[in-house]
This record gives C-alpha cells, sequence and structure tokens, in this order.
C-alpha cells in the first residue's frame, strides 16, 4: 500500500516570494508522482508529474517539483507566486506498471496575498 | 478535445432516496475511475474500470455503493439508501495508458451530493 504526507494544511504567502509545498510518500513498490491543483469548485487539475527520468520536472504555470528517491519526497516549488495561484494542492501517487488507482494526500491550501 | 464530464453537477437528495451519477470519460480513454472528496476525509478512491477487465470495487464503502460501464465508456455510480455521511464531492477522471504503461488521470468537474 502506499501513503501520501502533505504536512502543511495551510501556507499563507506575499505575491511575488517563493514558495515550496512539501509531500513525502511511503511506499514497497515504484510508485508514479504527482501533483494536481483544485480551485474553487473545480475539479482536479494535473499540474505536473514524475513517471520516469530526470528527477526535475516542470509543470504548467511556472511550477516544478523534484523526486528524491532517497528522502522519498516529491516536494513542489514556485520561485514567485501570484495571486492566481491560490488554490488547494494536492500530492498523489499511483503504482508504476499498470492503470493503478491514486492516493492522495490531504491537500495544502495556498494561499496568495498583497 | 473534450475532457471528462460529469452530471448532475449539484444533487439534493433525502436522505433514503437513491441518487444516479454519471460520467462521461475523454474519448479512447480505456480507464475510469471514481473517487470522492469530503471534508473528513480527503480525496478517496471509491472503484475503477479498466478496460474488458473486472472492476477493483475495493474503494467502495458499503453495499449501498455501486457503478457500471457501459459499452467502454459512460460510468454511472449509483448511491442507494442515501445517507447524510454520504454527502461529498464525487470525482470521476479517466485514463489512456502510454508508452511503456504510463498513464496519467484527467479530472471531471465533479458532481456535488448533498444528502439532507
Amino acid at each position: 500500500a502506499q501513503s501520501v504526507t502533505q504536512l502543511d494544511s495551510q501556507v499563507p504567502v506575499f505575491e511575488e516570494a517563493p514558495v515550496e509545498l512539501r509531500c513525502n510518500y511511503s511506499s514497497s513498490v515504484s510508485v508514479y508522482l504527482f501533483w494536481y491543483v483544485q480551485y474553487p469548485n473545480q475539479g482536479l487539475q494535473l499540474l505536473l508529474k514524475y513517471l520516469s527520468g530526470s528527477t526535475l520536472v516542470k509543470g504548467i504555470n511556472g511550477f516544478e517539483a523534484e523526486f528524491n528517491k532517497s528522502q522519498t519526497s516529491f516536494h513542489l516549488r514556485k520561485p514567485s507566486v501570484h495571486i492566481s495561484d491560490t488554490a488547494e494542492y494536492f500530492c498523489a501517487v499511483s503504482r508504476t506498471g499498470t492503470a493503478s488507482k491514486l492516493t492522495f494526500g490531504t491537500g495544502t491550501r495556498l494561499q496568495v496575498t498583497l | 478535445g473534450a475532457g471528462v464530464s460529469q452530471s448532475p453537477s449539484n444533487k439534493v437528495t433525502e436522505k433514503g432516496k437513491d441518487v444516479e451519477l454519471r460520467c462521461d470519460p475523454i474519448s479512447g480513454h480505456t480507464a475510469l475511475y471514481w473517487y470522492r472528496q469530503s471534508l473528513g476525509q480527503g480525496l478517496e478512491f471509491l472503484i475503477y474500470f479498466q478496460g474488458n477487465s473486472a472492476p477493483d470495487k475495493s474503494g467502495l464503502p458499503s453495499d449501498r455503493f455501486s457503478a457500471e460501464r457501459t459499452g467502454g465508456s459512460v460510468s454511472t455510480l449509483t448511491i442507494q439508501r442515501t445517507q447524510q455521511e454520504d454527502s461529498a464531492v464525487y470525482l470521476c477522471a479517466s485514463s489512456s495508458r502510454g508508452a511503456g504503461g504510463r498513464e496519467t488521470q484527467y479530472f471531471g468537474p465533479g458532481t456535488r451530493l448533498l444528502v439532507l
């Protein structure tokens, strides 16, 4: 079984400041890693994913994440946030090699203010 | 192309009634998933369908919940004798296998269910 931990339930940040949203996972098998964003009253939108290869992955809206196998982490970063980045962010994992359900973290609410 | 669509977007029902939620996956996607998002439980997997294989029902919380997928496309999630704890947003996702068996799930906007 897999599990995902997002330690920060809320992250307040000023506009144009950098931000890091933390994600750690636990799994006995190889996994794929994902970050999804959810804007109010909307579904989940894929931000980025790590399937294999380079451990630094770039996604939409200027976000990037780095897979660290030894620390079982997949933290999300953005060098300069915008008001429009205010949303809920979910880290998720799935088993590799086959169609597989996603296991989600509890989410981090990013609140960007002026 | 069109994304995953779900209907209705909102549903209010009385305790004890049955409800049906519908999901139209992205055309050509072979896998379809249902998840539930609630305040107390976060995002939980319910069930998934992969091609013609038997569905993985391991996440269904009780026998009041069932789902089917007709013709490998549209899916319906049915909740019988609804309870107040069933109130949640029900999300559907679909995926297609990329090279090497990799896959990414694309989500619909969800159905917000309120049981009074």
